[in-house]
């Protein structure tokens, strides 16, 4: 079975600081991972996704995450923070029957 | 465009009032599934189904009814809605393809049960 831990349910940033958004997943089979912005009032967006090509992914943006295998994770990071930023983002993996497992989700705040 | 539609978008209704929530996407894929989001549990998936005439349980099935008669439509039906069914529900869909490939989420129902 796949399970994701999305550590952080609040995160608050300034605008233009680092904004690092933790998730390690569990999976025993290769997992497929896919980060995913709701804001307010509206569906889920991808952001990005690792498909075992690479393992530092670009998103849209400005986005990254980078895959280790050896650590379970894939935290997503963008350099400097825009108010635009502030959403609720979602870490999930992919399971053999297509199903997405989400994790909690963890809010962003950008703060002026 | 390929999109997701869900209606209603928001529904308030009574315990016991039968409802159904319309879910059509016009990609033409396999796969669709209903998700629940609450505060602090993501979302959780509460129905899914491969193709026409096939779908399964989720991880939360209990009080809720699908039906895939037609390839475009996948219908979340709630026989006897209870408070606890309040919730954002989404309708996602995706190609039977790879396991990497992405699913597509509609815009969400806010359902609210008094």
């Amino acid at each position: 079975a796949q399970s994701v831990t999305q550590l952080g349910s609040h995160v608050s940033v300034s605008e233009g600081a680092l904004v690092l958004l933790r998730c390690n997943y569990s999976s025993s089979v290769p997992p497929y991972l896919f980060w995913y912005v709701q804001y307010p009032n509206q569906g889920l967006q991808l952001l990005l996704k690792y498909t075992s090509a690479a393992t530092l992914v670009k998103g849209i943006n400005g986005f990254e995450a980078e895959f280790k295998k050896s650590e379970t994770s894939f935290h997503l990071t963008k350099p400097s923070a825009h108010m635009s930023d502030a959403a609720e983002y979602f870490c999930a993996v992919s399971s053999n029957d297509y199903k997405l497992s989400f994790g909690a989700g963890t809010t962003v705040t950008v703060r002026a | 465009e390929a999109q997701v539609t869900q209606n209603p978008r928001y529904l308030i209704t009574v315990t016991g009032k039968k409802l159904t929530v319309t879910c059509s996407q016009n990609m033409n894929h396999e796969y669709m599934s209903w998700y629940r989001q609450d505060p602090g549990l993501g979302l959780r998936q509460i129905y899914y189904s491969m193709n026409v005439e096939v779908t399964d349980k989720g991880d939360v099935p209990e009080g809720y009814k699908v039906s895939r008669k037609e390839k475009r439509n996948f219908p979340l039906i709630l026989e006897s809605p209870s408070p606890n069914q309040t919730s954002l529900y989404f309708c996602a869909s995706r190609v039977a393809g790879p396991l990497s490939d992405t699913q597509y989420f509609g815009p969400g129902t806010r359902l609210t049960v008094l």
